[in-house]
Order: C-alpha cells, then sequence, then structure tokens
C-alpha cells in the first residue's frame, strides 16, 4: 500500500464548475500538508500548504484536512481554463523536511 | 520572491557519458536543496537531500556514485548522471527551502534529460 493514495484521473470538467480533488493517506504522522499545481513538463508550483486539521482559503482554492480520517481535499471554485493542470498532493512529518507524493491528479477546464 | 531555477531546461545525450544539470535558488539562501526524479505519468520521487557544505542523503535505491550531488554554496546544488543510459531518461526536477527541517520547498522548471 502506497503512504500517499491519489486518484491519477483524468478528471474534465465544464468551466465554471467546482472542482474536488482528494488524496488519503496512511502514515499519522504526517503534519503538513501541501497542494502543488504542475503544468506540463514544469515544475511544481506550491498552491496551499496547512498545518494539521482544518480549513485553509486562498483565493478560489480551499483546502481541507481531516485527519482522523486522514483525508485531505483541494476544492477549485469557478475553474477556468488556465486551472488545467496536474494537482499534486503532499505531505511531511514534523521536524522532518522529506516530502511525500500522491501520483497526481490530470485535470482538463473544458472551455 | 523563492524563484529557483535549473539549467539546462532539456539535454540529449549519448549512452555512456555525464551530464551536469543546475539548480540555483535566485532570490533567496537555500539551507537544503533536493533532487527529485519523475518518470511519465508518475510523481515525483526523492532521490537525495543535500544541505550545503555536506554530503548528500540519498534514498534508499538510489546509487550515489551515479548521481553525484554537490552542494557548493547556499545558491547553488548540482546533480552529475554519470555514465548515463537509456534508463535515465527522465525528467529531474530540484527544490529549495530556505530551512533545515520542515519548511517550504520552491520547485525548479525541471530538466528533461533524454539519453540515447
Amino acid at each position: 500500500q502506497k503512504e500517499v493514495e491519489q486518484d491519477p484521473g483524468p478528471l474534465s470538467v465544464p468551466e465554471g464548475a467546482i472542482v474536488s480533488l482528494n488524496c488519503t493517506y496512511s502514515n499519522s504522522a504526517f503534519q503538513y500538508f501541501m497542494w502543488y499545481r504542475q503544468y506540463s513538463r514544469k515544475g511544481p508550483e506550491l498552491l496551499m500548504y496547512t498545518y494539521s486539521s482544518g480549513n485553509k482559503e486562498d483565493g478560489r482554492f480551499t483546502a481541507q484536512v481531516d485527519k482522523s480520517s486522514k483525508y485531505i481535499s483541494l476544492f477549485i471554485r469557478d475553474s477556468q481554463p488556465s486551472d488545467s493542470a496536474t494537482y499534486l498532493c503532499a505531505m511531511s512529518q514534523a521536524g522532518n523536511e522529506k516530502l511525500t507524493f500522491g501520483t497526481g491528479t490530470r485535470l482538463t477546464i473544458i472551455p | 520572491g523563492a524563484v529557483v531555477s535549473q539549467h539546462p531546461s532539456w539535454v540529449i545525450c549519448k549512452s555512456g557519458t555525464s551530464v551536469k544539470i543546475e539548480c540555483r535558488s535566485l532570490d533567496f539562501q537555500a539551507t537544503t536543496m533536493f533532487w527529485y526524479r519523475q518518470f511519465p505519468k508518475q510523481s515525483l520521487m526523492l532521490m537525495a537531500t543535500s544541505n550545503e557544505g555536506s554530503k548528500a542523503t540519498y534514498e534508499q535505491g538510489v546509487e550515489k556514485d551515479k548521481f553525484l550531488i554537490n552542494h557548493a554554496s547556499l545558491t547553488l546544488s548540482t546533480l552529475t548522471v554519470t555514465s548515463a543510459h537509456p534508463e535515465d531518461s527522465s525528467f529531474y526536477i530540484c527544490s529549495a527551502a530556505r530551512r533545515v527541517g520542515t519548511d517550504t520547498q520552491y520547485f525548479g522548471p525541471g530538466t528533461r534529460l533524454t539519453v540515447l
């Protein structure tokens, strides 16, 4: 079993829809949770960074962490074609710089 | 702020040759730099972690004699793929963090290596 599971998709939604992306994990020691966006043939770009459980909102993006269920989500509101990319979840333990990534979900927003 | 660059962005080389990839933090000092490898449609796999002035720490299964990492300054780390073979063809991505320990990693744009 992988430490971090993420549905690779592909996921296609119409422009303006709300997108929900999710990851589950098995290591209860993970404390820091991140979402990265990666365009084709580019490096990942940090979108959201959260610590422990709860919600965090930044513009059209909302990150949720439910440590009791070992489940994290990223919501994208009013999705735009420019949001088309691969979204990677990543997480790390306290005091440990090593990131463990999900496989990424490939998202396409259809105009 | 927090811009990381990589050079070259892509490289093609013959089997048996060595290739050097540079990773630079442009507007901050990076105590720690990381090197990842990403195969098509797969996630990033950490290869090694390097702290400035120290030897790199390699992940299990990564040959340290094949993937030479040097972190000579707070803004530059290099990855040299020695005696490259076609199976080394991949997308190599570096990241940099200001502090040792849990801190935001900022990623470079990646280097696509193709070994013929």
